[in-house]
């Protein structure tokens, strides 16, 4: 049980904005900056979104993030078959004195 | 353009050891924090080492306190997960995962290993 929480699901027709959610507490999410990273299907994870809104290069700008008090989001616009992934949120915990992740999600593209 | 090799994963019986390594190329291993995450297939990521940049920080979640080790060698520009007391739920794929040069955060990622704890 992570103690970061993500929705195990979330889904989208093509073109639509889909936002997953990653809900913490002030040991973590509230104190601590939020990364996203996206694994496709067989491959590695790879950073989508670092300091809980910055895009590294090659990131597309279709995606973006944002941090309010114990919670983020990512947000994706302009939905595409090839976004259909596991999303992962990931922070350090001043409690654990560890980096957590949340628990994941599987985006699905109708 | 950084790359990460990872080395060592195969199959072990419960109780056993086994090392993994960790080869950059691109950089310079002693100027960067270093992690290891697995993941158990069709499950989440788990971070279960971290070395920061001075290489005198390390932090392992309760899961494999006391079982595993991260160290480097400086000198063989390589990353090592020494992993002792194997179980079961130590199956997965073990990932090299380089921090970012601020705080450590994971960066780039290898292509990950696979371990597998089984009689």
């Amino acid at each position: 049980q992570s103690v970061v929480t993500q929705p195990p699901s979330a889904s989208g027709t093509p073109g639509q904005r889909v936002t997953i959610s990653c809900s913490g507490s002030s040991s973590n999410i509230g104190s601590n900056f939020v990364y996203w990273y996206q694994q496709l299907p067989g491959t590695a994870p790879k950073l989508l979104v670092y300091r809980d809104n910055q895009r590294p290069s090659g990131a597309p700008d279709r995606f973006s993030g944002s941090k309010s008090g114990t919670s983020a989001s990512l947000a994706i616009r302009g939905l595409r078959s090839e976004d259909e992934a596991d999303y992962y949120c990931a922070t350090w915990d001043d409690s654990l004195s560890n980096w957590v992740f949340g628990g994941g999600t599987k985006l699905t593209v109708l | 353009q950084v790359q990460l090799a990872e080395s060592g994963g195969g199959v072990v019986q419960p109780g056993g050891s086994l090392r993994l390594s960790c080869a950059p190329s691109g950089l310079i291993l002693s100027n960067y924090g270093f992690h290891w995450v697995r993941q158990v297939p069709g499950k989440g990521l788990e971070s279960v080492a971290f070395i920061r940049r001075d290489g005198n920080s390390k932090h392992y979640p309760d899961s494999v306190k006391g079982r595993f080790i991260i160290s480097r060698d400086i000198s063989k520009n390589t990353l090592y997960l020494q992993m002792n007391s194997l179980r079961g739920e130590d199956t997965a794929i073990y990932y090299c995962v380089k921090g970012a040069a601020d705080n450590g955060a994971f960066d780039i990622w290898g292509h990950g290993i696979m371990v597998t704890v089984s009689s």
